[in-house]
């Protein structure tokens, strides 16, 4: 069982917007780290979507945004399509171990 | 182009040891911290462990720590997994990453920019 809990499943038609939440503790998210987001679509490595809560890499589309409160994180992707199913996972650190990272249980995004 | 090959997976019986590399290219290597991290089959991303640009600095997760070590060779721009005592549960994709790190709000923050592809292990008798 993850630290950083995420919904197993999301699902939205083409064009939709869905969100994706990433619920941690007072010893992770809530303690002040950051959080990073990683998509990982069917057969391929994953793949860096966001970084340091909200910023996006260069090459991510603008339709793939993300917010952090307290202790936790959401991930918004608008203007849904079909290239966007895949597993996107939720990142960050612990201060109840040094140097410890830890993975959101992940979530699978279905474009109906 | 910036890339990260990993190596050395392959069938091992419990109890047996497997040594894993990633060779990298196209950044500095030494300037980096690097990271491996495993996807079990019908299971999520985990982190496994990280290493300091210099090697002097190393992490694990508690499901290996004892078990598992990391290291690095900055001469061969090398990555290595050494992993020990395996068990049934360490069958995954093993997938090395290359981190990019700032500090802000009084802390480091790292993230993984780069990732290579993955090499199997699957421990079974």
């Amino acid at each position: 069982q993850s630290v950083l809990t995420q919904p197993p499943s999301v699902s939205g038609a083409p064009g939709q917007r869905v969100t994706i939440s990433c619920t941690g503790t007072s010893s992770n998210i809530g303690a002040g780290f950051d959080v990073n987001w990683y998509q990982q679509l069917p057969g391929t490595a994953p793949k860096l979507l966001i970084y340091g809560n909200t910023n996006r890499p260069s090459g991510v589309p603008d339709r793939f945004s993300a917010s952090r409160s307290d202790t936790s994180a959401s991930l918004a992707i608008t203007g849904l399509q079909a290239e966007d199913e895949a597993d996107y996972y939720c990142q960050s650190s612990d201060n109840r171990v040094t140097g410890s990272k830890m993975f959101g249980g992940g979530t699978k995004l279905t474009v109906l | 182009e910036v890339q990260m090959v990993e190596s050395g997976g392959d069938l091992q019986q419990p109890g047996g040891s497997l040594r894993l590399s990633c060779v990298a290219s196209g950044f500095t290597f030494s300037s980096h911290a690097l990271s491996w991290v495993r996807r079990a089959p019908g299971k999520g991303l985990e982190w496994v462990s990280s290493i300091s640009g210099s090697g002097d600095n190393t992490y694990y997760a508690d499901s290996v720590r004892g078990r598992f070590t990391i290291s690095r060779d900055n001469s061969k721009n090398t990555l290595f997994l050494q992993m020990n005592d395996v068990r049934a549960e360490d069958t995954a994709l093993y997938y090395c990453a290359k981190e990019r790190g700032y500090h802000g709000s009084g802390k480091d923050y790292y993230y993984m920019d780069v990732w290579g592809k993955g090499t199997t292990v699957t421990v079974s008798s």
